[in-house]
């Protein structure tokens, strides 16, 4: 089946400081979702971003379905903007159903 | 508030109980899910709902495990005789009926079992 990988794992970054973190897909997928999770577990939904490049406040991202992966840029981070970040994509020929989950980017953000 | 609804949030059980979840989908949603999430892990896919049909069923979901929506609404999600290793965050979430399957996810329901 098809493989969601992100990188890196972790990540730890002083305030202020700006961070990437990339998500690789090894298949075609009809489309590819960002998530934050915050501290109480909920998914906030970042990004719903199959192609090109899209911006909200300080967080941004690009796909590049082509190329099989995304880009999640974070931009003058600050200590809310700790938790994980997963990238999910959804496969082709499912009726658009199927979600396949990366592991995460386990993100803190020092004060 | 028109997102997602789950509750109970947080369920407390001892090993041999059963648990039953709720979840309420984004009303003009259609599809519906259920994940499971294990501490350090994504979500893993369960089972998905078209209106009150169940599409698809992850082999995760053993036999103990039943998933309902009756009428096309809200769904349910029981766990009989539940064991150590079901403890895990129960996410839901809904999506409109596009191929391209937005979700949209619920705060969670966190089952302990003791």
């Amino acid at each position: 089946g098809i493989q969601v990988e992100q990188s890196p794992p972790d990540l730890i970054l002083q305030e202020g400081a700006n961070s990437t973190l990339r998500c690789n897909f090894s298949d075609s997928v009809n489309n590819l979702q960002w998530f934050h999770q915050n501290p109480w577990g909920q998914l906030i939904n970042l990004f719903y971003i199959p192609s090109g490049t899209k911006q909200n406040g300080r967080l941004s991202a690009t796909t590049v379905a082509t190329e099989r992966y995304s880009l999640l840029y974070i931009s003058s981070s600050q200590t809310t903007d700790s938790g994980v970040y997963f990238c999910a994509v959804v496969l082709p020929n499912t009726g658009g159903f199927k979600t396949i989950f990366g592991a995460g980017t386990r993100l803190f953000v020092k004060a | 508030d028109t997102g997602v609804s789950q509750n109970p949030r947080h369920k407390i059980t001892k090993r041999g109980q059963n648990v039953t979840f709720r979840c309420d989908p984004i009303s003009e949603h259609n599809r519906l899910y259920w994940y499971r999430q294990t501490l350090g892990q994504g979500p893993e896919f369960l089972t998905y709902f078209q209106n009150e049909a169940q599409l698809e069923k992850s082999r995760l979901l053993s036999d103990r495990f039943s998933a309902e929506r009756p009428k096309g609404s809200f769904s349910t999600l029981e766990i009989q005789r539940t064991e150590q290793g079901d403890s895990a965050m129960y996410l839901c979430a809904s999506s409109s009926n596009t191929n391209t399957g937005e979700l949209f996810f619920g705060e969670g329901s966190r089952l302990t079992v003791l």
